[in-house]
């Protein structure tokens, strides 16, 4: 089975600052993916980014960054400038080869300030 | 259309009825699945169609719980005799193919369900 946990309930950050965010998971899977999600307020999840645990280069989009380290099963996102829109829920989550879906962790309630 | 379209988005029902949500996946997209979200916790997976087929049903909590997709487009989930602990936002993804190979799932804004 995978698993995913996320140890940081809440967090907060002021604006134009940076911020990161812990993911730690588990899996038996060689062949893995992980991904960020976001949800606002909308409830709508939102891909915010994704790595393939083959590739050893840290996934970057724009403002958003992880690190990755395969041997410690651990996956976190830094947000770089935070700006007010960043503030949402932000959910850590895995897909394996043998899973047709993702295993998402409980989620960090990311809070921005003025 | 543009995104992926759930109704109703809330719902209030009374203990013991019959519940059924909607979920219009993107045009085109082939996989179709369906998560639970209880308050303070992240989405927790339900089942998901490939087609017409559900290709994994093994996060259904009981036999209450049904979920059909006739046409390989529109899905329905169907709730009996509900229970207060079904309460939560019900969300449906979609993607182009199976997920293997880019994982990418594209969420509707969800369904919240309270019962009463």
């Amino acid at each position: 089975a995978q698993t995913v946990t996320q140890s940081q309930p809440e967090m907060s950050v002021q604006e134009a600052e940076t911020v990161t965010l812990s993911c730690t998971y588990d899996t038996s899977e060689s062949d893995y993916y992980l991904f960020w999600y976001k949800q606002p307020p909308s409830r709508q999840m939102i891909l915010v980014i994704r790595q393939e645990a083959y590739k050893q280069q840290n996934a970057t989009e724009n403002r958003f960054s992880v690190n990755f380290q395969k041997a410690a099963k651990s996956f976190s996102l830094k947000i770089s400038d935070s700006q007010l829109g960043d503030g949402a829920m932000y959910f850590c989550a895995i897909y394996g080869g043998s899973q047709g879906n993702l295993i998402f962790g409980k989620g960090t309630k990311l809070s921005v300030k003025p | 259309g543009a995104g992926v379209s759930q109704t109703p988005s809330n719902k209030v029902t009374e203990k013991g009825k019959y519940v059924e949500l909607r979920c219009d996946p993107i045009s085109g997209h082939t996989a179709l699945y369906w998560y639970r979200q209880s308050l303070g916790q992240g989405p927790e997976f339900l089942i998901y169609f490939q087609g017409t087929g559900a290709a994994d049903d093994s996060g259904l909590p009981n036999d209450r719980f049904f979920a059909v997709r006739p046409e390989g487009s529109v899905s329905t989930l169907k709730i009996q005799r509900t229970e207060r602990g079904d309460s939560a936002v019900y969300l449906c993804a979609s993607s182009l193919i199976w997920t293997g190979g880019t994982g990418e799932l594209f969420f509707g804004e969800g369904s919240r369900l309270t019962v009463l």
